[in-house]
């Protein structure tokens, strides 16, 4: 069946950190993926994305990485900050599904100062 | 510009009702897709409409349906309400001219079954 995991549930780290967030999906018919971070009270907010023609994509302090070999994605963030504190889920687009995103579990992220 | 608007914020129902939640994507999309979001299954996808048709469809019993007007904006419903159906109900929206593009999500209405 389909479906998007994340290894870990919750990731505790200090501030100024790099921050490495891992999800596993399992549709290697995938060729879109999605970081969202939720922040309570709220929706999912995009982060990142990539297509399954690279392995990596960066933003600001943010890095994407895809292995297809594995079906592997991973969120890093540099430098990790209090507001970094939030719920984050990766996502799939199934091709040919139009706007159909499959959702991991979520990981949430905990910054200590 | 605005971002994806949902209302409202909250509601609270009691078993057998049936309810509408509203939502009005970011100006100039045309595709908006209806999330549900609970604590056991996390986010599951509903429905996705585009120019007034659903073009896609999740697992979901037909309680669950959904329209989406001329202007974009789009309601979904769920009658005969369970108290299951308690979640978070989160509405995104995106350009719509193709495959795979970037959602971008409202606050979502938290919906409440007693």
């Amino acid at each position: 069946g389909e479906s998007v995991g994340l290894h870990l549930p919750t990731l505790s780290v200090q501030e100024g950190d790099n921050s490495i967030i891992n999800c596993a999906y399992s549709n290697s018919a995938s060729d879109y993926f999605i970081w969202y971070k939720q922040e309570s009270g709220k929706g999912p907010q995009f982060i990142i994305d990539i297509r399954s023609n690279m392995d990596k994509r960066q933003g600001q302090r943010v890095t994407v990485l895809l292995n297809k070999t594995v079906k592997h994605l991973s969120l890093q963030i540099a430098a990790t900050q209090p507001g970094d504190s939030a719920v984050y889920f990766c996502a799939e687009f199934v091709s040919g599904g139009y706007n159909k995103l499959i959702f991991g579990a979520g990981t949430r992220l905990a910054v200590h100062p | 510009k605005a971002g994806v608007t949902q209302t409202p914020r909250y509601l609270i129902k009691t078993r057998g009702q049936q309810v509408t939640l509203s939502c009005s994507p970011i100006s100039g999309h045309r595709s908006v897709s209806w999330y549900q979001q609970t604590p056991g299954q996390g986010l599951q996808f509903l429905f996705e409409y585009f120019s007034e048709t659903q073009r896609n469809k999740g697992n979901f019993p037909g309680r669950f349906s959904g329209r989406q007007f001329s202007n974009s904006r789009s309601e979904m419903n769920v009658s005969t309400l369970e108290l299951g159906d308690s979640a978070l109900y989160l509405c995104a929206s995106s350009l719509g001219t193709g495959n795979n593009e970037k959602l971008f999500f409202g606050s979502g209405t938290q919906l409440s079954v007693l």
